[in-house]
């Protein structure tokens, strides 16, 4: 099973809404990620979580909070958004590494709207 | 910031023809990677080159690395129509395990 599967593909929320998004692998992969992608832009490295702690956090204002409870599921929270959060959210997984970075498995993403 | 600056930014090729898209990047690395990206997909791992490697080939792809000049090329032979996507390369900087970041990414059009 090589797959990473994120839920919802698509959702809509206003800017009082609270929200999740939710990704899963079963690939026996230790780093997880978070990437957000405008469109026509490359994705944008948000958060990374090796051996179920996070070890990176590109300086993503505290409404996104992300949570990893198990080493197959990682969790993005949504909450107090703006319009200019809009975007699709990608997840990934890879081996994790203590040296160097390897081939990264992404999801399809889930593409938020913001109202 | 992006670590990679992609050129051309667009590009439009008839079937069967060759596509090269170039990948600059700005510090050292670990490896460089290829993915590509149909429209509002996700991302689809091509290859990896390491920095100790100058070219890697996989089927109808081939990528050089000079890390002298930090630069990559990613060459599609023969390409065809299902080859249309957005192409990235991305950088997996020395020094900060798992901070794989992607360039500024070049849109393929293999039209028939």
């Amino acid at each position: 099973d090589t797959e990473v599967t994120q839920t919802p593909k698509h959702l809509v929320m206003g800017m009082t809404n609270k929200k999740s998004l939710k990704c899963e692998q079963h690939m026996g992969h230790r780093a997880m990620y978070w990437y957000k992608q405008k469109a026509k832009k490359p994705p944008e490295l948000m958060f990374v979580y090796s051996y179920e702690k996070l070890s990176i956090n590109e300086s993503v204002p505290s409404r996104f909070s992300p949570e990893c409870p198990n080493s197959s599921l990682l969790n993005l929270h949504l909450h107090a958004l703006q319009p200019e959060d809009s975007a699709l959210y990608l997840c990934a997984s890879s081996q994790a590494g203590l040296a160097a970075t390897g081939e990264l498995f992404f999801g399809e993403g889930s593409r938020l709207t913001v109202l | 910031s992006q670590q990679g600056e992609e050129d051309p930014q667009a590009l439009s090729i008839q079937e069967g023809e060759n596509a090269t898209m170039n990948c600059s990047y700005k510090t050292s690395i670990n490896n460089l990677q290829w993915y590509r990206q149909n429209s509002g997909r996700g991302l689809v791992h091509l290859i990896l080159i390491r920095s100790n490697e100058r070219e890697k080939h996989s089927g109808r792809l081939r990528v050089t690395l000079d890390t002298s000049k930090k630069s990559s090329s990613l060459l599609i032979t023969a390409s065809r129509a299902a080859d249309t996507a957005s192409y990235f390369c991305a950088t997996d900087p020395t020094g900060t395990a798992s901070k794989l970041t992607f360039g500024t990414g070049t849109r393929l059009q293999v039209t028939l």
